[in-house]
């Protein structure tokens, strides 16, 4: 059964910190991994997207490592701010019957204090 | 260029009942994806629509069910609401097809459902 598992469930961290939050998976076929963050009452939106054989990406102050053989993933919050308060969703991309299939982790919330 | 519309965005219905969401994707997209969120279960896949064919279903029973129109436009239907059908309904629309990054998801902001 695919599955997708993250961690830490909550964190809490101050303005101005750094902090890596953890996806492990057992998806296949893998296609790719994509980092969502959703805000409180939102849909998710999209931060970066992984596939086999890149390391790491960066947008701004996330940056998101992939280990394919390991089938972890890390995304990486560079001096956090109020605003990356979220819930921090990874998915794992199987492509199936001509559409990509993707399965959810519970994601992380991410809360961060002045 | 307008983004993804859910509608309607809070609904209370009972026990029994059925309920109908609709979904307006992104111009030009063809690819309409829908997702059931719950703080126990997190997002769980429901089904997927290209083309107004239903190309791939996740674990869900017969009582969710879905169609696509010509225009793209979304529909999701849940017949028989239970107590645990309660839940955020998000929709999400992409380009589809085989293209690289055809599949980012751009979602809507949900429809809230209440089951009492």
């Amino acid at each position: 059964k695919n599955q997708v598992e993250q961690s830490p469930q909550s964190l809490i961290i101050l303005e101005g910190k750094n902090c890596t939050l953890q996806c492990n998976y057992t998806v296949s076929p893998f296609s790719n991994l994509r980092w969502y963050k959703q805000d409180t009452g939102r849909g998710p939106v999209s931060l970066t997207i992984m596939t086999f054989s890149e390391n790491t990406k960066s947008n701004g102050r996330y940056t998101a490592t992939l280990d394919a053989d390991t089938k972890q993933s890390s995304l990486h919050i560079t001096a956090s701010q109020l605003s990356d308060s979220a819930s921090y969703i990874c998915v794992v991309n199987s492509f199936w019957g001509g559409s990509y299939i993707p399965t959810f982790g519970r994601g992380t919330s991410l809360i961060v204090h002045p | 260029k307008a983004g993804v519309t859910q509608t309607p965005r809070y609904l209370i219905k009972t026990r029994g009942q059925q309920v109908t969401l609709s979904c307006s994707p992104i111009s030009g997209h063809r690819s309409v994806s829908w997702y059931q969120q719950t703080p126990g279960q997190g997002l769980q896949f429901l089904f997927e629509y290209f083309s107004e064919t239903q190309r791939n279903k996740g674990n869900f029973p017969g009582r969710f069910s879905g169609r696509q129109f010509s225009n793209s436009r979304s529909e999701m239907n849940v017949s028989t609401l239970e107590l645990g059908d309660s839940a955020l309904y998000l929709c999400a629309s992409s380009l589809g097809g085989w293209a690289s990054g055809a599949n980012v998801l751009t979602f809507g902001a949900g429809s809230r459902l209440t089951v009492l």
